[in-house]
């Protein structure tokens, strides 16, 4: 079964508009974290974001921020002021307890248009 | 700053060729990540491996062995290369303990071409 959703496989922004990135997630353990990738053209994968399934406030990194809906179980990636850098595929991952291992959506390719 | 480092960026390989992508972390972390990426697909976990010589079978680890013999290095091995196993190649790392907040730092990948 298919543990994380990103149903949004491209996405355009005009410059210096925020942008919402969509993921939703399905897990039975009370214990998980929510993290959010970012990965340029040039292939590295960059963590943006983390949001604990115990915290009571939705996680924010800069221009970053997470809209964390628990009962939803939701996860949405909020990036405002676009940049043109911002251009990038972005994935949301899961993990779930005490595993070592984190599960991955589909991504999304954000463009920002000048 | 955490460096993994992936030997190559880009190969080309024949068909039954044995092909080894390499691993390199910094940070002396545990943990660490062989992923498949594939366009739609996400990225999808190989194996991984949380000590020296310890491993563990991800969600397609068919076609695939692993070799961790010192902390920092952890090797990706297609033993026959097959056309179905093009995709690009990410390693990460990360801290062990099992915490959920533990993040993994990724390699820039590797894009395997088997012809």
């Amino acid at each position: 079964a298919q543990k994380i959703t990103q149903t949004q496989p491209g996405m355009f922004v005009q410059e210096k508009e925020a942008v919402t990135l969509d993921c939703t997630y399905d897990t039975s353990d009370p214990s998980y974290g929510l993290f959010w990738y970012k990965q340029p053209s040039s292939g590295e994968m960059i963590f943006l974001i983390y949001q604990g399934s115990y915290d009571q406030q939705n996680a924010t990194e800069g221009r970053y921020s997470l809209n964390f809906q628990k009962a939803r179980k939701s996860a949405n990636l909020v990036i405002s002021a676009s940049q043109l850098g911002d251009s990038a595929m972005y994935f949301c991952a899961m993990r779930e307890g005490n595993n070592n291992d984190m599960r991955f959506g589909a991504g999304t390719r954000l463009t920002v248009k000048p | 700053d955490v460096k993994v480092t992936q030997s190559s960026r880009y190969l080309v390989k024949r068909t039954g060729e044995k092909v080894f992508l390499e691993c390199v972390q910094d940070m002396d972390h545990e943990n660490m990540f062989w992923y498949r990426q594939d366009p739609g697909l996400g990225l999808r976990l190989i194996y991984f491996s949380y000590d020296v010589k310890m491993k563990e079978k991800g969600d397609i680890p068919e076609g695939y062995s692993v070799s961790r013999e010192k902390k920092e290095r952890f090797s990706l091995i297609l033993e026959s290369a097959s056309t179905n196993q093009t995709s690009m190649y990410l390693c990460a790392s990360g801290l062990g303990g099992g915490l959920v907040k533990n993040i993994q730092y990724f390699g820039a990948g590797t894009r395997l071409s088997v012809l």
